[in-house]
């Protein structure tokens, strides 16, 4: 079946350093979105993609899809303490208009 | 307007047991999905709903059942709890235009503890 890998599964970062994560679907996508789930919270959406090479930004934090439609990465630059939590992507399959195919999630940790 | 909530927000149940968990979104939103969350995994979607009196199965529908009588709620329903379906459990809903879903809108969870 479809599936979207997500790595890393932790990130340790200092405060002020960058992070980053990566997915990567088994097949072709027709969009993707990125969702942001803080501790004891819900997922909440942040972004969705649509086009190939297709690149956003919100504030510190850049998006990107792959010409391919098969991977997509999230960039935060200059770590906050309120960046803290699980980054999610969530893929669209070509042939589905309901359901989405979940990343596992990357876990952002500030060191102390 | 309150979104996606859910009741209750905390269970507790023996094995064997039963019990629904109710989903109310107040968007207007024809779809709407119940996920599980385990540790350390992402979402894996149990059932959807994509309009009032239909229900589908989604990854992981074994020992759930749904049903979707007003276009606003949504209750998932477990007949006989087992350890396995300890889990944190949301409910999500989203807005369609010409057959396709866009961003979902989750409600805050139900922590479910089967003993």
């Amino acid at each position: 079946g479809q599936q979207v890998m997500q790595i890393p599964q932790y990130q340790h970062v200092q405060e002020g350093e960058d992070f980053t994560t990566y997915c990567n679907s088994s097949t072709t996508l027709s969009n993707i979105q990125w969702y942001k789930q803080r501790p004891g919270g819900h997922p909440v959406f942040l972004i969705q993609l649509v086009k190939s090479g297709e690149v956003k930004k919100q504030k510190r934090l850049t998006f990107q899809f792959g010409e391919a439609k098969k991977n997509s990465s999230l960039h935060i630059t200059a770590t906050q303490t309120t960046d803290v939590g699980t980054y999610f992507c969530a893929g669209r399959g070509m042939d589905s208009n309901y359901q989405l195919i979940w990343g596992a999630g990357t876990k952002l940790i500030i060191k102390p | 307007n309150a979104g996606v909530t859910q009741t209750p927000k905390f269970r507790v149940l023996k094995t064997g047991q039963s019990m629904t968990l109710l989903c109310a979104q107040d968007m207007n939103h024809e779809y709407m999905y119940w996920y599980r969350q385990d540790p350390g995994m992402g979402l894996r979607l149990i059932h959807y709903s994509v309009g009032e009196g239909t229900t589908a199965k989604g990854e992981v529908p074994d020992g759930y059942n749904v049903s979707r009588l007003k276009k606003q709620n949504f209750l998932l329903g477990l007949e006989s709890a087992a350890p396995s379906q300890t889990s944190v459990y949301f409910c999500a809903s989203s807005y369609s235009s010409r057959g396709i879903s866009y961003e979902q809108y989750f409600g805050p969870g139900t922590r479910l503890t089967v003993t």
